[in-house]
């Protein structure tokens, strides 16, 4: 089975520093997409960023940026500034390329903000 | 994006009984899943809600446990039938949009308990 791996299960940072969760994925695959989601305390699953394969730049949005390293199959996630809001479980999400649009579930990251 | 909502928020259920979790979005989707967030736990797909056409299951999910319908392209259901405490879960509902860059946006979903 092709999987994602998120070897942290619990992080934490102080608020306004700067935190990096980590994921590394299995494809067999060239044209796939990767996302970080995160899912606060009220459950809503929340798209944080996307990065497409096939782009060689890392994505950034806002404060969230990827560090995405293809032949490594490495894909982490970079929150600069940390605030209270960003405390969440995030998960690293791999979804196959083609007409599969099945997406692939990291086990999770929970991030802790302290003030 | 879209906004996604779903009925029951939560719900508290008798064994042997069957709950329907209903799924609604603001605006036409090609593509619509179900999947299952069990306590701490990360997601799993359940199946992929097709409009007129049977639903598509994954591996160890049944349509006699699990089904499905979606008459239109903004709505879907999906029922828990004969439930036992192993099936208290978070489900969650999510729609893909045409022309998309393939992320997936996700209802709220809804936390049953089954006693």
């Amino acid at each position: 089975a092709q999987t994602v791996t998120q070897s942290q299960p619990e992080m934490s940072v102080q608020e306004a520093e700067t935190v990096t969760l980590s994921c590394t994925y299995d494809t067999s695959e060239s044209d796939y997409y990767l996302f970080w989601y995160k899912q606060p305390p009220s459950r809503q699953m929340i798209l944080v960023i996307r990065q497409e394969a096939y782009k060689q730049q890392n994505a950034t949005e806002n404060r969230f940026s990827v560090n995405f390293q293809k032949a490594a199959k490495s894909f982490s996630l970079k929150i600069s500034d940390s605030q209270l809001g960003d405390a969440a479980m995030y998960f690293c999400v791999r979804h196959s390329g083609g007409s599969n649009y099945k997406l692939t579930f990291g086990k999770g990251t929970l991030l802790t903000v302290n003030p | 994006s879209a906004v996604i909502s779903q009925k029951p928020s939560r719900d508290i259920c008798q064994r042997g009984t069957s709950l329907t979790i209903q799924c609604q979005v603001d605006s036409q989707v090609t593509m619509m899943f179900w999947y299952r967030q069990q306590p701490g736990q990360s997601l799993t797909l359940i199946a992929t809600a097709n409009q007129g056409s049977e639903a598509t299951y994954e591996s160890g999910f049944v349509i006699d446990k699990f089904p499905i319908s979606r008459p239109n392209l903004t709505f879907s259901t999906l029922t828990v039938s004969n439930m036992s405490p192993e099936d208290s879960s978070i489900y969650l509902c999510s729609v893909r949009k045409r022309g998309g860059g393939n992320e997936q946006f996700f209802g709220p979903g809804t936390r049953l308990t089954v006693l």
